[in-house]
């Protein structure tokens, strides 16, 4: 089974870039659309958007402006930048892996960003 | 964009108990329709997709169903390890935004 490890600063300064990576285990990242996903504390789920090795992105309209994801085969990682930052994306930030269009079927463990000064 | 709406919000059982958790869609969304189960600390786990069909691992005391607007997550039997927050997903045509219910809290009397 595929694993995958979101890495990052935990700690981030509002109205800069935040910038996540996400490591896949096999060599499968060719197959796949990738996706972030977020959670604010105590709150639901958020999809911010996905990315193929193809250059094929969609991103949740809301975020639209400040997302830029890519994939980069060689490394087998998954990238998310998230501009302009406030408190409000604080947020536990998961890699996820899309299949049959939709559905998440594999997840990362997440990792906590805070925005903070 | 399609909002879902789950309810309700808390659902508290004891074991054995049948819990049935409902999910509403503002506008039909076929049958990309997905349940995830996510416990406290830990990644969302795929539990239920195209409405009805367990994903691999999954529990027979898990079913999905409904159509259209209206879906349903059924747990037939709960067990104690079933203390969990759910979430139904789906994605809409256009756009093509995956979008999450709100959640509704399962605790174990």
């Amino acid at each position: 089974q595929v694993q995958l490890q979101e890495s990052g600063p935990g700690l981030v300064k509002p109205s800069e870039t935040l910038s996540l990576t996400c490591s896949v285990s096999d060599d499968s990242i060719n197959a796949y659309h990738w996706n972030w996903i977020r959670q604010s504390p105590g709150k639901g789920l958020e999809w911010i958007g996905y990315a193929h090795y193809s250059g094929s992105t969609n991103y949740n309209p809301s975020l639209k402006s400040r997302v830029t994801m890519s994939v980069e085969t060689s490394k087998k990682q998954i990238s998310l930048k998230l501009s302009s930052v406030t408190a409000a994306d604080t947020a536990i930030y998961y890699c996820a892996r899309l299949i049959g269009q939709y559905r998440f079927d594999v997840w990362g463990q997440g990792t906590l960003v805070t925005v903070s000064s | 964009e399609i909002v879902l709406t789950q309810s309700p919000a808390i659902l508290s059982l004891s074991p054995g108990e049948r819990a049935t958790l409902s999910c509403r869609a503002s506008q039909s969304v076929g049958t990309f329709l997905a349940w995830y189960q996510q416990k406290n600390g830990q990644a969302p786990r795929l539990l239920i997709y195209d409405v009805s069909k367990r994903a691999t691992g999954i529990p027979d005391r898990f079913s999905g169903s409904g159509s259209g607007t209206n879906f349903t997550l059924t747990i037939s039997s709960l067990e104690p390890e079933d203390i969990a927050v759910y979430y139904c997903q789906q994605r809409g045509n256009w756009p093509p935004v995956l979008t999450f219910g709100g959640g509704t809290k399962l605790e174990i009397k």
